[in-house]
């Protein structure tokens, strides 16, 4: 069965730079959430989307923005990168926003040095 | 704010034990509750979602139990196998404006040894 795929699998940056990371959700689901772990922490939620509009935003901060397209793939745009950006960040998605099972990708290993 | 607490923090237990995960949400007015999985570095593998009007949910040798009111949920695994040692992470999703999103526990770090 087809997963959530995230892209890419690990990243390396400068402090300052910009980074992108992207989500494609499994086929047909509607909702993508986006989601940030530190090292030894719990996942902590960003901002999600449904049907292509943002429906909830958490602890997201203003240098961090994201979107999703008309094929349902995500983008979270993230500038002025600080060394504690540095995380596993996680897309999931699910078929119906908010109470079905969210689905989670291998997620994106961002190093900023 | 929803705050989600897992005890105990790490377990180490010998081949074919049965265990208890336990977790506990400040907020009862939930809308499901669901436990993953996570491997060293790994993504998240949901093992079980109990909806707010369940009682338990089984799979295989997992078996999760929520109890609403009281604000907590138990993850029971059976016949334990080194193949099981992992973190186990509980999450619950809110009703209200904070739909959707999930609230973690900091997981239970399993290990089973042979």
């Amino acid at each position: 069965a087809a997963g959530v795929i995230q892209s890419p699998r690990h990243l390396i940056k400068e402090k300052r730079e910009t980074a992108t990371l992207k989500c494609y959700p499994i086929p047909r689901h509607d909702t993508v959430y986006w989601y940030q772990q530190g090292p030894g922490q719990d996942p902590q939620f960003l901002i999600s989307f449904y049907e292509k509009m943002q429906s909830d935003k958490g602890s997201i901060p203003d240098r961090f923005s994201a979107q999703q397209f008309s094929d349902y793939h995500s983008e979270l745009n993230m500038s002025s990168l600080e060394l504690g950006d540095s995380a596993l960040y996680f897309c999931a998605s699910s078929i119906i926003a908010a109470t079905d099972t969210q689905y989670f990708g291998p997620g994106t290993r961002l190093t900023v040095l | 704010k929803q705050e989600v607490t897992q005890i105990p923090a790490a377990l180490s237990v010998p081949e074919g034990e049965n265990l208890v995960l336990n977790c506990s949400f400040t907020d009862s007015a939930i809308y499901n509750l669901q436990w993953f999985r996570q491997d060293p570095g790994k993504g998240l593998t949901s093992l079980l979602l109990i909806q707010s009007s369940q009682r338990e949910q089984t799979s295989g040798r997992l078996n999760a139990s929520l109890d609403k009111s009281s604000g907590r949920s138990t993850l029971y695994i059976a016949a334990s196998q080194p193949g099981d040692s992992a973190t186990y992470l509980c999450a619950v999703q809110n009703g209200g404006s904070t739909l959707g999103r999930l609230y973690f526990g900091r997981g239970t770090q399993l290990t089973v040894w042979p």
